[in-house]
């Protein structure tokens, strides 16, 4: 069974269009996060969301929003795309993102390309 | 600033050779560091964690040490397969975790038979 699942794994867009990337856990986890992997390879986190918060990375343009419709899932919304928004989004998990050893759990990537 | 340097930014190594690769840190205050593995278009999977107090841990060939006082840390690994070829990542964590996670770039590892 797949711990954290994101859909879809490719997606090629054309600049302007708006897209959604949908991510379910099946872990019981509090915390939700999206992350961005740049061509550099840096992870950089885009947003962390549980039942109660909703923390966003003050860089990041708010033509992306996140949505939760529950615990388990949490879905993340482009508008107007654009071509530096072309990388490779993470979606991740954990069960208490305040305990010192909470371990991260990744998804297998969405690789997004504008055109 | 909260960073994470890894170096070698790449290494090519024979099959059943050992490895081993650094990770430098100024993430303030320190919570923990992770070791990650990350297999090439997939997520990033954790291969160790360790907490100030500890300065060693062992995951398989996978040894990772912690050195809180120079704020570094390596990874080791043992005996390479054609199966570690990989990014390696190295994160660390500062107070609670969340935002204050830091990732390094990795270092890509090919092992090469």
């Amino acid at each position: 069974d797949t711990a954290v699942s994101q859909t879809p794994k490719y997606l090629v867009t054309q600049m302007g269009n708006d897209k959604s990337i949908k991510c379910e856990q099946n872990l019981g986890h509090d915390t939700m996060y999206w992350y961005k992997q740049d061509s550099k390879k840096f992870l950089k986190i885009m947003f962390s969301y549980n039942n109660k918060e909703l923390i966003i990375n003050e860089t990041v343009p708010n033509r992306f929003s996140p949505k939760s419709p529950d615990k388990a899932h949490l879905n993340l919304h482009i508008n107007s795309l654009e071509l530096g928004d072309s990388a490779v989004y993470f979606c991740a998990s954990s069960q208490d993102p305040t305990s010192s050893t909470g371990e991260l759990f990744f998804g297998e990537g969405s690789r997004l390309t504008v055109l | 600033k909260n960073q994470v340097e890894q170096s070698p930014q790449s290494l090519i190594i024979l099959e059943g050779k050992n490895c081993t690769l650094q990770c430098n840190y100024t993430v303030s205050p320190f919570s923990n560091l992770r070791w990650y593995k990350q297999d090439t278009g997939r997520g990033p999977v954790s291969l160790t964690i360790m907490t100030f107090s500890e300065n060693t841990k062992s995951n398989g060939r996978y040894t990772a040490t912690l050195d809180a006082d120079t704020k570094q840390s390596s990874l080791h690994i043992t005996a390479s397969q054609l199966s570690d070829s990989a990014s390696y990542i190295c994160v660390v964590s500062a107070g609670t975790g969340g935002f204050k996670t830091i990732f390094g770039a990795g270092t890509r590892l090919f092992v090469k038979a």
